[in-house]
């Protein structure tokens, strides 16, 4: 079963910075790989699959990279609205689980 | 616009059962893989089944292996989480999921959440 990690688990960052997000998986995913942000009280949303191809509607700010078993979020300048929790989520094999998460909060 | 729109959580005992529905609307429902994922409040996100477009392929976690049952009906753009043999540890917003096949990664992702519906288990 495959096993995915987030680091860090907390970000801690300003507006107009630039957030880098790692995924890490305990076996080769390919680019079978999602990244989500969730914010309370709001349905998950999706930013990234195929391990670098931008969802619909998602800004250009917002772009991911890797294969195998190592990924990266990135944000490459934070707005107030994108402080929420990032998820990765690997589709590669079943049971299809997401990482813990990573928290960016307001420094 | 596309909706999902779940209903039927609420409190039951360790041990006993609850049907949760998802009525979707906004697009063709009959063409698409549909999820059910969770998120204990407080904690991570996990995927509990899916089913395919006709029903014929269904895939639990193993903690839901012969407790639940996912169903659909295509006709009613429904999509349905039977749980029984309720635990504890089974409290936790259920979503229901929209999945999309995207040629350009030759893969399914979940394109599309609903809010979801709380069941909490407890005694």
């Amino acid at each position: 079963e495959i096993v995915l990690t987030q680091s860090p688990a907390t970000l801690s960052l300003s507006p107009g910075e630039r957030a880098t997000l790692s995924c890490r998986a305990s076996q080769n995913v390919g680019r079978y790989l999602a990244w989500y942000q969730k914010k309370p009280g709001q349905a998950p949303r999706l930013l990234v699959y195929g391990a670098s191809n931008r969802a619909t509607g998602v800004p250009a700010r917002f772009s991911g990279s890797g294969s195998g078993t190592d990924f990266t979020l990135t944000i490459s300048s934070l707005e107030p609205e994108d402080f929420a929790v990032y998820y990765c989520h690997q589709r590669y094999s079943w049971p299809l689980p997401f990482g813990p998460g990573t928290k960016v909060d307001v420094k | 616009e596309v909706l999902l729109v779940e209903s039927g959580g609420g409190l039951v005992q360790p041990g006993g059962s609850l049907r949760l529905s998802c009525v979707a609307s906004g697009f063709d429902f009959s063409n698409h893989w549909m999820t059910w994922v969770r998120q204990v409040p407080g904690k991570g996100l996990e995927w509990v089944a899916n089913i395919k477009q006709d029903g014929s392929e269904k895939w639990y976690v193993d903690s839901v292996k012969g407790r639940f049952i996912i169903s659909r009906d295509n006709a009613k753009n429904s999509l349905y989480l039977q749980m029984n043999s309720l635990r504890v540890e089974d409290t936790a917003v259920y979503s229901c999921v929209r999945e999309m096949y995207y040629y350009d990664s030759v893969g399914y992702y979940a394109d599309h959440w609903g809010q979801g519906t709380l069941v909490t288990v407890s005694s």
